[in-house]
């Protein structure tokens, strides 16, 4: 059973086209992650989303659009697709715990590649 | 800004070695340090660490954080060609849920 699943797991489009990441997990956690890896395997966070709602909106270009249809799902659009674009997107998901606050480990999905060429 | 800070970036050994990770922070409110490996794909959760001193142990892995000296190591011990990777630390601050992450430590353990 794959806990966090990311489709496609390969995306490659031309500069200007607009697509869409599909992540899903069946773990039940409220928050859902999107997180971008660059050529050097940095990993740094675009959004997060808790129970549908935006929770962090880090300095990405409006190009990106996240859409949360429900608590298992957090998609990522992107429009007007650019070289600078071209990374492996990740999703990952935790449980938020009012008794010990941000001590849920994130799970993270196997990760999209995206090339824009 | 929060910053996390790896060392080494790279790290050649042979199998049986033992090698320490270094991870130093910068973190506003920290709540917690988080242990990640990466392999081909996802990252996998090791460790999250809360209190200091406390070393937290899984096999040949153990971890411990410093949170005075505001750092953690990560120990492997007895090293085997399994255990390539990179090796990536986070630190999760309050009032703001998601990870800071460090740049990794690509960690190759050769036969």
């Amino acid at each position: 059973d794959t806990a966090v699943s990311q489709t496609p797991k390969y995306l490659v489009t031309q500069m200007g086209n607009d697509k869409s990441i599909k992540c899903e997990q069946n773990l039940g956690h409220d928050t859902m992650y999107w997180y971008k890896q660059d050529s050097k395997k940095f990993l740094k966070i675009m959004f997060s989303y808790n129970n549908k709602e935006l929770i962090i909106n880090e300095t990405v270009p409006n190009r990106f659009s996240p859409k949360s249809p429900d608590k298992a799902h957090l998609n990522l659009h992107i429009n007007s697709l650019e070289l600078g674009d071209s990374a492996v997107y990740f999703c990952a998901s935790s449980q938020w715990d009012p008794a010990h606050p941000y001590n849920s480990p994130l799970h993270f999905g196997n990760g999209t590649r995206l090339t824009v060429t | 800004e929060d910053k996390v800070v790896q060392s080494p970036l790279s790290l050649v050994v042979h199998e049986g070695d033992t090698v320490t990770l270094n991870c130093s922070y910068e973190v506003t409110n920290f709540r917690s340090l988080l242990w990640y490996k990466q392999e081909k794909k996802a990252p996998t959760f090791l460790f999250m660490l809360t209190s200091s001193g406390i070393e937290k142990k899984s096999g040949r892995l153990s971890s411990i954080l410093d949170k005075k000296e505001l750092f953690s190591i990560l120990n492997i011990t007895a090293t085997q060609t399994g255990d390539s990777a990179v090796y990536l630390c986070a630190v999760r601050r309050g009032g703001a849920d998601g990870l800071t992450f460090g740049k990794g430590t690509h960690l190759i353990i050769q036969p």
